[in-house]
């Protein structure tokens, strides 16, 4: 079935450093949608991309999207310690209704 | 309030003792999925359900049930539970598969 890498697992990173997540599919994904979950919290829906490409920012977050539709990543500038949490990449079959999920990638942020 | 709700929030019980997480949501939301979170494992779908009786299994379905009797009930059932199977679950529902907004989460712990 479809599968979704995500690294790195863990990231720590000093208070106004920047940090990236990378997920990676086998298969071209028909979008990529992106989640945050809080230390003892549920994910939170963060973003969806669609296209190739694509590229949206929220605030100090940059969501891109590859070209060949495989690929996408969060970056995060300036972090501050509000952004600690696991950042989850998850693939939607569409017509299907089948969720993959990364295995998220874990921030703390020192401040 | 938009929400989905989760009971029990937590649950500890024993082997072979049949239990229902039950899982409601108030947005008139068609899809409706099951997660379950384990360390190092991310999300993994379970269950989902695009409409009312149209059920389908995700990617570790053995050992569940679920029924979608009403569009806003989604119970998740464990016929015989085992200790493999503790773990935290997550209900998820969605308008169109695009944005999830998930619930509180059920802590279950099999004896």
């Amino acid at each position: 079935g479809q599968q979704v890498m995500q690294i790195p697992q863990y990231q720590h990173v000093q208070e106004g450093e920047d940090f990236t997540t990378y997920c990676n599919s086998s298969t071209t994904l028909s979008n990529i949608q992106w989640y945050k979950q809080r230390p003892g919290g549920h994910p939170v829906f963060l973003i969806q991309l669609v296209k190739s490409g694509e590229v949206k920012k929220q605030k100090r977050l940059t969501f891109q999207f590859g070209e060949a539709k495989k690929n996408s990543s969060l970056h995060i500038t300036a972090t501050q310690t509000t952004d600690v949490g696991t950042y989850f990449c998850a693939a939607h079959n569409t017509n299907a209704g089948k969720s993959t999920f990364g295995d998220g990638t874990t921030l703390t942020v020192k401040p | 309030e938009a929400q989905v709700t989760q009971n029990p929030r937590y649950l500890i019980t024993v082997t072979g003792k049949k239990l229902t997480v039950t899982c409601s949501q108030n947005m008139n939301h068609e899809y409706m999925s099951w997660y379950r979170q384990d360390p190092g494992l991310g999300l993994r779908q379970i269950y989902y359900s695009m409409n009312v009786e149209v059920t389908d299994k995700g990617d570790v379905p053995e050992g569940y049930k679920v029924s979608r009797k009403e569009k806003r009930n989604f119970p998740l059932i464990l016929e015989s539970p085992s200790p493999n199977q503790t773990s935290l679950y997550f209900c998820a529902s969605s308008l169109n598969t695009d944005t999830q907004y998930f619930g509180p989460g059920t802590r279950l712990t099999v004896l």
